[in-house]
């Protein structure tokens, strides 16, 4: 069955401005989380959405948020670009409800770039 | 405070040799545990995990970990590194009765000399 899916795949945008990314996850997949990997930072958690509610958040600005559809879909949005956004944006998916021990299923990224 | 710390940014090792790599966790309870890899300008993959039971988990691409709770570790290790095993390398924990999010190490990148 296909992967996660990310788009797009790469994308620069000016500062001030905003930019949405979108992820597609594994079918039957309801658990969508999103990080940003950065060289000096890593992995940052961003947040997590199960079933269209945000379940957890990462200690990221507000610029930052995200939400899920009905079909488990999730988009997140930055608002107000600064140059510091500049990285990798991940999403993850899971069959994550109860059950811990589900490995989360990554997509390819979004290289995002703020010049 | 739950984490997970990876011991060495960066490992090398020659074409054949071992490959351990270093992963220790702070938890109150019994942690899920995964290993996973990532090359250059692709997502994460996971390699393995440790959830209950066997506490000698094998991956792919001959890699295995074992979790050892008395230590608190869970390092990765190959007996053999080939050329294609350059990447980093990401241990994570997930915390039961915790928030169910994937908290990651901040990385080793292994590198393979031949």
């Amino acid at each position: 069955k296909a992967g996660v899916t990310q788009t797009p795949r790469y994308l620069i945008k000016t500062r001030g401005q905003q930019v949405t990314l979108s992820c597609s996850p594994i079918s039957g997949h309801r658990s969508v989380s999103w990080y940003q990997q950065t060289p000096g930072q890593g992995l940052q958690f961003l947040f997590e959405y199960f079933s269209e509610t945000q379940r957890n958040k990462g200690n990221f600005p507000g610029r930052f948020s995200g939400r899920q559809f009905s079909n488990s879909r999730s988009e997140m949005n930055v608002s107000t670009l600064e140059l510091g956004d500049s990285a990798l944006y991940l999403c993850a998916s899971s069959l994550l409800g109860t059950a811990m021990n589900t490995e989360a299923f990554f997509g390819q990224g979004t290289r995002l770039t703020v010049v | 405070a739950q984490s997970v710390t990876q011991l060495g940014s960066h490992v090398s090792v020659s074409e054949g040799a071992l490959v351990l790599l270093r992963c220790n966790y702070s938890s109150s309870v019994p942690p899920y545990l995964f290993w996973y890899v990532q090359y250059p300008n692709q997502g994460l993959q996971l390699l393995l995990k440790y959830t209950t039971g066997a506490t000698l988990v094998k991956g792919i691409n001959g890699f295995e970990a074992e979790f050892k709770k008395s230590e608190t570790s869970f390092h990765l290790t190959k007996p053999s590194a080939h050329m294609s095993d350059a990447a980093e390398y990401f241990c994570a924990v997930r915390i039961p009765r915790n928030t169910d999010k994937l908290i990651f190490g901040t990385g080793t990148r292994l590198q393979v000399f031949p």
